[in-house]
């Protein structure tokens, strides 16, 4: 399977603060970047889908690609307690098949 | 719009014994998909059905672990003999466009 590399985490933040998550992957010619979030216990939830390079903004969540360095990441800014669950970024290399990283796990500090 | 449906939502079996999980698909989504998800691990695709043809189960451990999804729908995924390396979540996912929908997983113990 492609790799999709994650920051290890865990990563603690106050609230209102930005958490910044960060995902390198192996396949140069993937097409697709995802964001799930994971809370304890549940499925995985999509939260952005980003497939063009530069930045995409969703409410308080901000995907940023970068084909060239096989680099996505995840911004979110005013982190609130409700955000504090585990992030997965997941790669499309073309097949609709997805790779997923382990996961960046993320608490929200109120 | 009904999200993926799966049951159960949890299992406990002895290794050696046999399984079987259910999946129904977000409606009109004609792609789905298996996933195995170990703790602490993101989700790894087991197989990946388009309509009732099977795409690609390259991932699929094929001496313990079947799929079918017969009349295009619904699918089922069966483990026979299951070994204790099998605990894991199992989600279903559909797909819509180039994203995928997951449905609530079954936890499965074997002990």
């Amino acid at each position: 399977q492609k790799e999709v590399e994650q920051n290890s985490g865990p990563l603690s933040v106050p609230e209102g603060a930005i958490a910044s998550l960060n995902c390198t992957y192996s396949d140069r010619g993937s097409q697709s970047f995802f964001w799930y979030r994971q809370y304890s216990g549940k499925s995985p939830e999509l939260i952005m889908s980003i497939y063009s390079n530069g930045d995409k903004e969703d409410g308080r969540f901000t995907a940023q690609l970068n084909k060239a360095s096989q680099y996505v990441s995840l911004l979110i800014r005013d982190s609130q307690p409700s955000d504090s669950a585990t992030y997965l970024c997941a790669v499309d290399g073309g097949d609709y098949k997805l790779s997923f990283g382990a996961g960046t796990t993320v608490t929200v500090r109120a | 719009e009904a999200g993926v449906a799966q049951s159960p939502r949890y299992k406990i079996i002895e290794k050696r014994q046999s399984v079987a999980f259910w999946c129904n698909p977000i409606s009109g989504h004609a792609t789905l998909y298996w996933y195995q998800q170990i703790l602490g691990q993101g989700p790894k695709l087991l197989i990946q059905f388009q309509n009732n043809g099977v795409v690609d189960d390259s991932q699929l451990p094929k001496d313990r672990f079947s799929a079918e999804r017969l009349k295009g729908v619904d699918s089922t995924l069966k483990i026979q003999p299951a070994k204790l390396e099998d605990s894991a979540v199992y989600l279903c996912a559909s797909r819509q466009g180039p994203e995928q929908y997951f449905g609530p997983g079954t936890r499965l113990t074997v002990t």
